[in-house]
């Protein structure tokens, strides 16, 4: 079964450097998802990402983050200049062209600011 | 506003119980509604959605549109369904979901 894939699984990375973090939906899906789930805490909607452009963001999606689709591909989400508060599980989703069809999510990346 | 709630954080019962993991939500239209589960902080993984009606590892679950809820059963719990269950609400085609605070299920032996 096709699946979205993530990496890197663990990045650690000092306050105020920029990170970027990559995905790669599943291969014939439309629509894109970007989540963080900051430890002890529920899973939070980032932004959503279909046909070249952003559909919706959230209050959390500032200025410092960007997403990103270069070649066809990969799914990255760039945090700009890091913060302590950023640190958090990154979980990257991807939908098909259906509306009915779920979101199927990577195994995420843990990001660390140090 | 659109808001899922799951009332209970930590949920435990004995192996061949009966479980009940609780959901509401607040939505002022049709809602789609779906059960997410997270093995010892692996990946998120689809267990059931409102619209297929069907039954996964012995789980169901009913959208209840008078009490806005869609709470998850199962008859008898086994160990392996120790796990953090996520209740998740999707509007729209395409649409972000909007998970809830999540409820660890332990099954003890």
């Amino acid at each position: 079964e096709p699946e979205v894939t993530q990496t890197p699984s663990h990045q650690v990375t000092q306050m105020g450097q920029e990170v970027i973090l990559r995905c790669v939906p599943i291969s014939n899906h439309l629509y894109f998802y970007w989540y963080r789930q900051i430890l002890g805490q529920k899973v939070e909607f980032l932004v959503s990402f279909y046909n070249n452009e952003i559909s919706e963001k959230s209050e959390i999606f500032d200025d410092q983050f960007s997403v990103e689709r270069p070649d066809g591909s990969n799914f990255t989400l760039k945090i700009r200049s890091t913060k302590l508060e950023d640190s958090a599980m990154y979980f990257c989703a991807s939908s098909g062209v259906n509306s009915n069809q779920p979101q199927h999510f990577g195994d995420g990346t843990r990001l660390s600011i140090l | 506003a659109q808001r899922v709630t799951q009332p209970e954080k930590l949920l435990s019962v004995f192996k061949g119980a009966p479980v009940e993991l609780k959901c509401n939500y607040s939505y002022s239209g049709s809602p789609e509604l779906f059960w997410y589960v997270q093995y010892s902080r692996q990946r998120l993984q689809l267990l059931l959605r409102h619209i297929s009606r069907e039954s996964i590892k012995g789980f169901t679950a009913d959208l209840n549109k008078g009490e806005t809820s869609f709470h998850l059963k199962k008859p008898f719990a086994q160990e392996e369904d120790s796990a953090m269950y996520y209740c998740a609400l999707r509007r729209g085609q395409g649409g972000k979901l909007i998970f809830g605070q999540g409820t660890e299920l332990s099954v003890k032996p």
